[in-house]
């Protein structure tokens, strides 16, 4: 049973185009989040949610709106797509308090590759 | 202000030698969480181990361990042994507390490459 699932895997679309991207988490955890990894493969966080509410809203543009329906879905909307918004992005969970001998750790989705063409 | 700092952007060990992989930190908080990640070609993020503030000892899961030296704020990821599955990006990544949940920053990463 995946615990964090993203879908889709694969996204190859044209500039100008909407899509979404859909992640789900199993785990029970309060917070969620968004990365996105760019070709020399740095993270960047994009959005944390914390039960439904947003508590990080990092320098995006507003063509990217993240969606929390429930505090195990966390959407991503992209609209208006252009070439520079082709990554891999990630979806991530993580508990908001460490139980004893937990280690709080952040737990990723497979990545959702995203090619603007 | 960069939070996680790898400096090294490319490692290269021998298959059965030990590597080690540096990790500096930033913070004035005194509860935080230490974290590792290997990333292979094939794309996932796998956590290695994790570090504690408050923890004693220096972490170890199998073959890796954690050299953790909180004065110098540093997280060493120390690798024996070698493999060729070994070959892979690694990030350090701290998780520091907020009000309304945690925040996770991560360094910008090392690419090991494990020589038969």
């Amino acid at each position: 049973d995946t615990a964090v699932s993203q879908t889709p895997k694969y996204l190859v679309t044209q500039m100008g185009n909407d899509k979404s991207i859909k992640c789900e988490q199993n785990l029970g955890h309060d917070t969620m989040y968004w990365y996105k990894q760019d070709s020399k493969k740095f993270l960047k966080i994009m959005f944390s949610y914390n039960n439904k509410e947003l508590i990080i809203n990092e320098t995006v543009p507003n063509r990217f709106s993240p969606k929390s329906p429930d505090k195990a879905h966390l959407n991503l909307h992209i609209n208006s797509l252009e070439l520079g918004d082709s990554a891999v992005y990630f979806c991530a969970s993580s508990p908001r308090r460490v139980a004893g001998g937990g280690t709080g750790e952040l737990f990723f989705g497979e990545g959702s590759r995203l090619t603007v063409l | 202000a960069q939070k996680i700092t790898q400096t090294q952007p490319g490692m290269f060990v021998q298959e059965k030698e030990a590597v080690t992989l540096d990790c500096t930190y930033d913070t004035s908080d005194p509860s935080y969480g230490l974290f590792w990640y290997k990333q292979p070609s094939s794309g996932e993020m796998i956590f290695l181990i994790y570090q504690g503030s408050y923890d004693q000892q220096n972490a170890t899961e199998g073959r890796y361990s954690l050299n953790f030296q909180k004065a110098r704020k540093s997280a060493n990821l120390v690798i024996s042994a070698s493999q060729l599955g070994d070959s892979a990006m690694y990030f350090c990544a701290m998780r520091a507390p907020m009000n309304t949940g945690n925040q996770f920053y991560f360094g910008t990463g090392t690419s090991l490459t494990v020589i038969p």
